[in-house]
């Protein structure tokens, strides 16, 4: 089983609605972000959280919500989702105490907004 | 502010060959790591190596080297031996060590390894 997971994988929602993409881990760490993905571009970060007290807007976050539910559950929220919205969303993990404090991937959740 | 430029949209190399894929990075932190991810065509994003400012090695991991010129702001990434399935979307990013410490990532290189 992945160490980061991401549910769903894959979704194709309206204008409008209301969805939630959620991540959960089993790695311990007590760092987790979202990030969005473009075709063809870079990652932008949408949110993070250093702990579940602590929720942090990254670059691209109008438009998006997060919940920290516990340390190992970390969920986003697009309220109205648009069709630019239209992207590949990671999960990533982080811990405090390594040196090197590198990210470590959920497989992506790819969202269509039609 | 943190800024990583890749300047290679895309690269073809053939199979067994060397490659160098470029990364260029603008920071204010004084100390601060530098990652590269590597992308398959599956989507998933798969740690390759790091790189710490005040490291005095070169970072390597396998086929993978690490070219850090610090002066010239360059971490250029190193596949030795290149194999078909190195084909992939190739990330940089760095992280601060003060403030958010967030990662920052370039827009990528696609690297194509042909047979």
């Amino acid at each position: 089983d992945a160490d980061v997971t991401q549910t769903p994988r894959n979704r194709i929602t309206k204008t409008g609605k209301r969805i939630m993409l959620e991540c959960s881990q089993t790695k311990g760490h007590d760092r987790m972000y979202w990030y969005r993905q473009d075709p063809g571009l870079g990652l932008q970060l949408i949110y993070y959280s250093f702990d579940v007290k602590d929720i942090n807007k990254g670059e691209i976050s109008d438009g998006y919500s997060v919940s920290r539910q516990a340390q190992a559950k970390f969920s986003l929220s697009l309220e109205s989702a648009i069709p630019n919205q239209t992207a590949l969303y990671f999960c990533a993990t982080s811990d405090t105490r390594t040196v090197t404090g590198e990210l470590f991937f959920g497989e992506g959740s790819r969202l269509t907004v039609l | 502010a943190q800024k990583i430029t890749q300047t290679q949209p895309g690269m073809f190399v053939q199979e067994k060959e060397a490659v160098t894929l470029d990364c260029t990075y603008d920071t204010s932190d004084p100390s601060y790591g530098l990652f590269w991810y590597k992308q398959p065509s599956s989507g998933e994003m798969i740690f390759l190596i790091y790189q710490g400012s005040y490291d005095q090695q070169n970072a390597t991991e396998g086929r993978y080297s690490l070219n850090f010129q610090k002066a010239r702001k360059s971490a250029n990434l190193v596949i030795s031996a290149s194999q078909l399935g190195d084909s992939a979307m190739y990330f940089c990013a760095t992280q601060g060590t003060q403030g958010a410490q967030k990662l920052v990532f370039g827009q990528g290189t696609r690297l194509t390894i042909n047979p």
